[in-house]
Protein backbone atom coordinates (compact mmCIF):
# COMPACT_ATOMS: atom_id res chain seq x y z
CA UNK A 1 0.00 0.00 0.00
CA UNK A 2 1.05 3.51 -0.56
CA UNK A 3 2.30 5.62 1.93
CA UNK A 4 -0.13 8.41 0.91
CA UNK A 5 -2.94 8.12 -1.65
CA UNK A 6 -4.95 10.48 -4.00
CA UNK A 7 -7.57 9.88 -6.70
CA UNK A 8 -5.56 10.75 -9.67
CA UNK A 9 -8.24 12.63 -11.42
CA UNK A 10 -8.85 14.63 -14.28
CA UNK A 11 -11.40 16.14 -12.56
CA UNK A 12 -12.95 18.83 -14.92
CA UNK A 13 -15.31 21.35 -13.41
CA UNK A 14 -16.78 24.35 -14.84
CA UNK A 15 -15.75 27.82 -13.29
CA UNK A 16 -17.41 28.74 -10.18
CA UNK A 17 -17.67 25.34 -9.42
CA UNK A 18 -16.66 23.21 -5.81
CA UNK A 19 -14.34 20.58 -6.04
CA UNK A 20 -12.96 18.61 -3.28
CA UNK A 21 -9.88 16.11 -3.26
CA UNK A 22 -9.33 13.39 -1.21
CA UNK A 23 -6.72 12.06 0.30
CA UNK A 24 -5.22 9.13 2.60
CA UNK A 25 -2.37 8.35 4.92
CA UNK A 26 -1.10 5.14 5.86
CA UNK A 27 1.22 5.96 8.73
CA UNK A 28 -0.60 6.71 11.72
CA UNK A 29 2.22 8.38 13.52
CA UNK A 30 2.19 11.16 10.65
CA UNK A 31 2.72 14.16 12.62
CA UNK A 32 2.12 16.83 10.04
CA UNK A 33 -0.11 17.35 6.80
CA UNK A 34 0.40 20.03 3.38
CA UNK A 35 -1.35 20.03 0.17
CA UNK A 36 1.06 21.76 -2.18
CA UNK A 37 0.04 22.59 -5.98
CA UNK A 38 2.38 21.81 -9.19
CA UNK A 39 1.60 23.54 -12.44
CA UNK A 40 2.97 21.86 -15.10
CA UNK A 41 6.68 21.00 -15.21
CA UNK A 42 7.42 23.41 -12.55
CA UNK A 43 7.94 23.18 -8.77
CA UNK A 44 5.57 22.48 -5.99
CA UNK A 45 4.69 25.59 -3.77
CA UNK A 46 3.00 25.28 -1.07
CA UNK A 47 -0.98 25.89 -0.11
CA UNK A 48 -2.18 25.30 3.05
CA UNK A 49 -0.80 23.36 6.12
CA UNK A 50 -3.78 21.40 7.46
CA UNK A 51 -4.95 21.14 10.77
CA UNK A 52 -6.95 18.74 13.12
CA UNK A 53 -8.95 22.01 13.84
CA UNK A 54 -9.89 22.39 9.97
CA UNK A 55 -8.51 25.31 8.33
CA UNK A 56 -9.27 27.78 5.43
CA UNK A 57 -7.77 30.41 3.43
CA UNK A 58 -9.88 31.96 1.01
CA UNK A 59 -12.06 29.85 -0.82
CA UNK A 60 -9.47 26.99 0.23
CA UNK A 61 -10.79 24.87 2.81
CA UNK A 62 -8.78 21.57 4.60
CA UNK A 63 -9.82 19.12 6.89
CA UNK A 64 -8.09 16.07 8.51
CA UNK A 65 -9.01 13.44 10.50
CA UNK A 66 -6.71 11.44 11.98
CA UNK A 67 -9.12 8.70 13.28
CA UNK A 68 -9.80 7.94 9.40
CA UNK A 69 -6.04 8.39 8.00
CA UNK A 70 -7.75 10.92 6.07
CA UNK A 71 -7.13 14.62 4.73
CA UNK A 72 -9.28 16.78 2.03
CA UNK A 73 -9.08 19.76 0.08
CA UNK A 74 -12.21 22.31 -0.79
CA UNK A 75 -11.99 24.78 -3.26
CA UNK A 76 -14.79 26.68 -3.81
CA UNK A 77 -15.81 29.09 -6.70
CA UNK A 78 -13.29 27.72 -9.12
CA UNK A 79 -10.98 30.02 -10.94
CA UNK A 80 -9.08 29.00 -14.30
CA UNK A 81 -6.20 29.91 -12.69
CA UNK A 82 -6.53 27.18 -10.42
CA UNK A 83 -6.39 24.26 -13.11
CA UNK A 84 -3.23 22.87 -11.25
CA UNK A 85 -1.84 19.01 -9.89
CA UNK A 86 -2.54 19.31 -6.01
CA UNK A 87 -0.02 17.58 -3.85
CA UNK A 88 -1.34 15.68 -0.56
CA UNK A 89 1.91 15.27 1.52
CA UNK A 90 2.58 14.02 4.69
CA UNK A 91 5.37 14.58 7.29
CA UNK A 92 5.87 10.68 8.83
CA UNK A 93 7.19 11.93 12.15
CA UNK A 94 10.42 12.33 11.47
CA UNK A 95 12.46 15.96 11.00
CA UNK A 96 11.20 17.48 7.96
CA UNK A 97 11.06 14.04 5.68
CA UNK A 98 8.04 14.74 3.58
CA UNK A 99 5.59 11.83 1.65
CA UNK A 100 4.34 13.01 -1.50
CA UNK A 101 1.06 11.81 -3.00
CA UNK A 102 1.11 11.34 -7.08
CA UNK A 103 -1.15 14.15 -7.22
CA UNK A 104 -5.14 15.51 -8.33
CA UNK A 105 -4.90 16.74 -11.93
CA UNK A 106 -7.64 19.65 -11.82
CA UNK A 107 -8.78 21.43 -15.17
CA UNK A 108 -11.30 24.17 -14.93
CA UNK A 109 -12.69 25.42 -17.86
CA UNK A 110 -14.39 28.22 -18.81
CA UNK B 1 10.46 36.38 -4.08
CA UNK B 2 12.30 32.82 -4.93
CA UNK B 3 13.68 31.55 -2.28
CA UNK B 4 15.56 28.40 -3.60
CA UNK B 5 17.35 28.56 -7.08
CA UNK B 6 18.64 25.93 -9.32
CA UNK B 7 21.19 25.69 -12.69
CA UNK B 8 20.73 24.48 -14.70
CA UNK B 9 17.04 24.51 -15.47
CA UNK B 10 17.59 22.13 -18.32
CA UNK B 11 20.19 19.72 -19.76
CA UNK B 12 20.55 17.04 -22.12
CA UNK B 13 23.65 15.16 -22.62
CA UNK B 14 24.89 12.00 -23.76
CA UNK B 15 24.59 8.54 -21.92
CA UNK B 16 27.78 7.66 -19.78
CA UNK B 17 28.53 11.56 -18.94
CA UNK B 18 28.27 13.35 -15.35
CA UNK B 19 25.76 16.10 -15.24
CA UNK B 20 26.25 18.75 -11.88
CA UNK B 21 22.84 20.47 -10.50
CA UNK B 22 23.37 23.10 -8.31
CA UNK B 23 20.53 24.10 -5.56
CA UNK B 24 21.56 27.86 -3.90
CA UNK B 25 19.44 29.11 -0.84
CA UNK B 26 19.07 32.97 -1.65
CA UNK B 27 18.29 34.55 0.94
CA UNK B 28 19.00 32.12 4.09
CA UNK B 29 21.55 29.76 5.43
CA UNK B 30 20.60 26.19 5.08
CA UNK B 31 22.40 23.20 7.15
CA UNK B 32 19.42 20.76 5.47
CA UNK B 33 18.60 20.55 1.49
CA UNK B 34 17.05 18.08 0.16
CA UNK B 35 17.18 16.38 -3.14
CA UNK B 36 14.04 15.07 -5.42
CA UNK B 37 13.29 13.32 -8.46
CA UNK B 38 10.19 13.13 -10.30
CA UNK B 39 9.59 10.81 -12.95
CA UNK B 40 6.41 11.60 -15.33
CA UNK B 41 3.32 11.24 -14.14
CA UNK B 42 5.03 10.31 -10.37
CA UNK B 43 5.21 11.61 -6.94
CA UNK B 44 7.97 13.16 -5.84
CA UNK B 45 10.26 10.65 -4.19
CA UNK B 46 12.91 12.28 -1.62
CA UNK B 47 16.67 11.16 -3.04
CA UNK B 48 18.70 12.42 0.01
CA UNK B 49 19.38 14.39 2.86
CA UNK B 50 22.17 16.84 1.90
CA UNK B 51 23.86 17.86 5.41
CA UNK B 52 25.79 20.73 5.44
CA UNK B 53 29.86 19.84 6.31
CA UNK B 54 28.57 16.12 6.21
CA UNK B 55 27.64 13.51 4.45
CA UNK B 56 24.69 13.52 2.88
CA UNK B 57 21.69 10.51 3.89
CA UNK B 58 20.36 8.71 1.12
CA UNK B 59 16.75 6.75 1.03
CA UNK B 60 16.76 3.63 0.32
CA UNK B 61 17.22 2.25 -3.00
CA UNK B 62 19.02 5.40 -3.69
CA UNK B 63 22.95 4.79 -4.82
CA UNK B 64 25.52 7.24 -3.45
CA UNK B 65 27.99 6.83 -5.67
CA UNK B 66 25.80 7.28 -8.96
CA UNK B 67 24.18 10.38 -6.83
CA UNK B 68 26.77 12.09 -5.53
CA UNK B 69 25.80 15.21 -3.14
CA UNK B 70 28.15 18.19 -2.08
CA UNK B 71 26.99 20.31 0.84
CA UNK B 72 30.05 22.28 0.97
CA UNK B 73 28.47 25.42 2.13
CA UNK B 74 25.36 26.40 3.76
CA UNK B 75 24.10 28.57 0.41
CA UNK B 76 25.14 25.68 -1.72
CA UNK B 77 24.20 21.86 -2.43
CA UNK B 78 25.41 20.00 -5.58
CA UNK B 79 23.73 16.88 -7.01
CA UNK B 80 26.31 15.00 -9.24
CA UNK B 81 24.46 12.24 -11.44
CA UNK B 82 27.64 10.15 -12.45
CA UNK B 83 27.41 7.98 -15.41
CA UNK B 84 24.06 9.35 -16.44
CA UNK B 85 22.07 6.53 -18.28
CA UNK B 86 18.73 6.80 -20.15
CA UNK B 87 16.65 5.77 -16.44
CA UNK B 88 18.05 8.59 -15.25
CA UNK B 89 15.80 11.06 -16.80
CA UNK B 90 13.81 12.98 -14.61
CA UNK B 91 13.16 16.39 -13.24
CA UNK B 92 15.25 16.88 -10.21
CA UNK B 93 14.02 19.13 -7.67
CA UNK B 94 16.21 20.34 -4.20
CA UNK B 95 14.21 22.39 -1.05
CA UNK B 96 15.17 23.27 2.13
CA UNK B 97 12.92 23.67 5.40
CA UNK B 98 13.38 27.00 7.08
CA UNK B 99 13.78 27.25 11.00
CA UNK B 100 13.54 23.29 11.80
CA UNK B 101 9.47 23.39 10.64
CA UNK B 102 8.60 20.79 8.39
CA UNK B 103 7.42 23.14 5.51
CA UNK B 104 9.27 22.95 2.53
CA UNK B 105 10.35 25.55 -0.12
CA UNK B 106 11.29 23.95 -3.63
CA UNK B 107 13.84 24.63 -6.51
CA UNK B 108 12.34 25.32 -9.48
CA UNK B 109 13.74 21.79 -11.00
CA UNK B 110 15.88 20.43 -13.22
CA UNK B 111 14.67 18.59 -16.47
CA UNK B 112 17.53 15.59 -16.90
CA UNK B 113 17.27 14.05 -20.37
CA UNK B 114 19.74 11.59 -20.99
CA UNK B 115 20.34 10.25 -24.70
Amino acid sequence: RKEVEQDPGPFNVPEGATVAFNCTYSNSASQSFFWYRQDCRKEPKLLMSVYSSGNEDGRFTAQLNRASQYISLLIRDSKLSDSATYLCVVAPGGFQKLVFGTGTRLLVSP
Amino acid sequence: GAVVSQHPSRVICKSGTSVKIECRSLDFQATTMFWYRQFPKKSLMLMATSNEGSKATYEQGVEKDKFLINHASLTLSTLTVTSAHPEDSSFYICSLALGGRETQYFGPGTRLLVL
